[in-house]
């Protein structure tokens, strides 16, 4: 019943390969997040998009790239990860900002080999 | 000192008992809380907003006490279901800050 959508569930990628993670929120919002969380900690804020612009890069390192086609929309293109990245990867969206209620998608879980 | 601080329990309750919840905040500027409740190995989902007046939606009440700098949350005849980590979160200058959790456990 989540009106924000995360593909896929799980993703299992090497070093070397390239992928993207895709998320899609149907409430009208217009910020959008990315969390990284680990185990049995918080989650990590990544990046901020609000009105499909950049707002905030929480000094995450290049291998992560994120993408807002629109305001529905939000990518993270990964590329020549490293294991420790492995984790729960969030997409949340609210309707002002960042510091209204926010509301998450299922979470691709990554696991990097 | 961590920006907001909860005690990670866990937390063993039986079942039907009232259960509370308290977490504290440094940021003195902070205008927005919530309580957010996540399973295990899923995404948190909000549970109830927080207003200085305090709110309550069915078994959950929720406080916040400025001068203190601390919110709670108090659930009333718990239910198995209810077994979950919830998270304290307070507005920051431009993100939500995250408490580490509560781990609360519901026992038959």
């Amino acid at each position: 019943d989540t009106e924000v959508t995360q593909t896929p569930k799980h993703l299992v990628m090497g070093m070397t390969n390239k992928k993207s993670l895709k998320c899609e929120q149907h409430m009208g919002h217009r910020a959008m997040y990315w969390y990284k969380q680990k185990a049995k900690k918080p989650p990590e804020l990544m990046f901020v998009y609000s009105y499909e612009k950049l707002s905030i890069n929480e000094s995450v390192p290049s291998r992560f790239s994120p993408e807002c086609p629109n305001s529905s929309l939000l990518n993270l293109h990964l590329h020549a990860l490293q294991p420790e990245d492995s984790a729960l990867y969030l997409c949340a969206s609210s309707q002002g900002t960042p510091t209204y209620e926010q509301y998450f998608g299922p979470g691709t879980r990554l696991t990097v080999t | 000192r961590k920006e907001v601080e909860q005690d990670p329990g866990p937390f063993n309750v039986p079942e039907g008992a009232t259960v509370a919840f308290n977490c504290t905040y440094s940021n003195s500027a902070s205008q927005s809380f919530f309580w957010y409740r996540q399973d295990c190995r899923k995404e948190p989902k909000l549970l109830m907003s927080v207003y200085s007046s305090g709110n309550e939606d069915g078994r959950f009440t929720a406080q916040l006490n400025r001068a203190s700098q601390y919110i709670s949350l108090l659930i009333r005849d718990s239910k198995l279901s209810d077994s979950a980590t919830y998270l304290c979160v307070a507005g920051g200058n431009y993100q939500l800050i995250w408490g580490a959790g509560t781990k609360l456990i519901i026992k038959p």
